[in-house]
């Protein structure tokens, strides 16, 4: 089945700290990866993506994510998180086919002290 | 800007009584979703439209049903709403043939059954 996990439930961290929350999928055939992230009363936003080239993917707000297809995995990091960081992360794959629907981790809530 | 609409962001209905749920969008994307997402869980694809063809998720309830009068509506209608169905409720949209088929959310609506 298809399927996503996220390792981690609940992550705190200070500010400066370095990020990093794994997310591993079970899927068959070519995969499209995402990583959405929910700001606390606002809707979810895309991070960065997955496709095709160049594995080491940058998003916006200085997070990337590695994908490594040999362990399934997709991981986001940021080398310094700041306080605006703190929301609600969801890794997602879905296949390359049109209109497949997203499948979604359970999510990781970073929270970050300043 | 471009975007997905949903109306209304707060909704409370009666337990048993119909509700519909809008979503609008001017990105003039072929494809709809309608996702649940209850309180600390992973969004679930309930269903999509792929242009005007339906494609209802196997595990789908028959208490949700959906129409999508045209490119730029979709509505989520809940026929008899129990008190399990208490969630937020996520359009999405997407464009066929987009690299890496990003999908983008409208902010919810929240949808509370007394």
């Amino acid at each position: 089945a298809q399927s996503v996990s996220q390792h981690n439930h609940h992550v705190i961290l200070s500010e400066a700290a370095s990020l990093e929350l794994g997310c591993n999928y079970s899927y068959g055939g070519t995969v499209n990866l995402f990583w959405y992230v929910q700001y606390p009363g606002q809707h979810l936003q895309l991070l960065l993506k997955y496709f095709s080239g160049d594995p080491l993917v940058k998003g916006i707000k200085g997070f990337e994510a590695e994908f490594i297809k040999s362990k399934f995995s997709f991981n986001l990091r940021k080398p310094s998180v700041q306080w605006s960081d703190t929301a609600e992360y969801f890794c997602a794959v879905t296949s390359n086919q049109a209109g497949t629907a997203l499948i979604f981790g359970k999510g990781t809530t970073l929270s970050v002290s300043s | 800007d471009a975007m997905v609409i949903q109306n209304p962001r707060y909704q409370v209905t009666q337990f048993g009584k119909p509700v519909t749920l809008s979503c609008s969008q001017t990105l003039n994307h072929n494809v709809m979703y309608w996702y649940q997402q209850k309180s600390s869980q992973a969004p679930k694809l309930l269903f999509h439209y792929y242009d005007k063809d339906f494609n209802n998720e196997a595990d789908t309830p028959d208490n949700f049903q959906s129409r999508r009068p045209n490119t730029s509506f979709c509505f989520l209608d809940i026929r008899s709403p129990g008190l399990g169905d208490a969630a937020m409720y996520l359009c999405a949209t997407s464009r066929v043939g987009q690299p890496g088929d990003e999908q983008f959310f409208g902010p919810g609506t929240r949808l509370t059954v007394l």
